[in-house]
């Protein structure tokens, strides 16, 4: 079966650093995802790992273990604009999903509230 | 270059009305993947579209709900008798033929059905 849990809601203060975790049990792995999604707009992708290790991307990073089935991201800096949902997703093993195609499988989000 | 396009933004239907949710994809890309995201669910991959051709459907409900990407035109998600436990945001997204592992997949601004 297909299951990605990350905590529902979070809180940071504006500047500081907060890591968003999530665990993942799939039918195969072909790479994670982080998307963020402001309310009533569409997942804008933040990164992609698929090998173990962290991938630096500006204020943002994503981290990997296979092995553990574990990732995190970690926002640094923390904006009042950061204030969203963070989607944790999967791309399984399937019959019909090459390496590359998009058939996610999407954790609940993790709902970020940055305060002043 | 425009984004993916999804119309309409929003759609009111009563029960037993049909919705009908279209998806216009970024130029260049021949992929279409659509996705539900119910009240504080995450989003359920549904259908996987290439031109003319579903790809894979297994996450469709087995009635009322087809979907198509035909040669010329958006791809359409159709759903007919719509019920309350309907209401959701739909979500499109679209990826280029030659997808690769890291390519980024893009996301439309959704549509939020309400069923009354």
């Amino acid at each position: 079966g297909q299951n990605i849990d990350q905590p529902t809601e979070m809180t940071a203060t504006e500047g500081a650093i907060v890591q968003i975790n999530c665990t993942y049990q799939t039918s195969g792995f072909n790479g994670l995802f982080w998307y963020q999604q402001h309310a009533g707009e569409a997942p804008t992708f933040l990164s992609y790992n698929v090998l173990d290790g962290l991938e630096e991307k500006g204020r943002f990073s994503s981290f990997l273990s296979r092995s553990k089935g574990y990732s995190y991201l970690l926002l640094k800096e923390l904006q009042m604009k950061d204030s969203a949902s963070y989607l944790c997703a999967v791309r399984p093993a399937s019959t019909y999903s090459g390496a590359g195609s998009y058939q996610l499988t999407f954790g609940k989000g993790t709902k970020l509230s940055v305060i002043p | 270059n425009a984004g993916v396009m999804q119309n309409p933004r929003h759609l009111v239907r009563r029960r037993g009305q049909e919705a009908r949710l279209r998806c216009s994809p970024m130029k260049g890309h021949s992929h279409v993947y659509w996705y539900r995201q119910l009240p504080e669910e995450g989003l359920k991959f549904m259908v996987y579209l290439q031109k003319e051709n579903i790809i894979d459907e297994s996450g469709m409900p087995k009635e009322r709900f087809s979907a198509e990407f035909p040669k010329e035109g958006p791809s359409i998600l159709r759903i007919q008798q719509v019920v309350r436990g309907d209401s959701a945001a739909y979500f499109c997204a679209s990826s280029p033929k030659e997808t690769l592992m890291n390519t980024e997949a893009f996301f439309g601004q959704g549509t939020r059905l309400t069923v009354v």
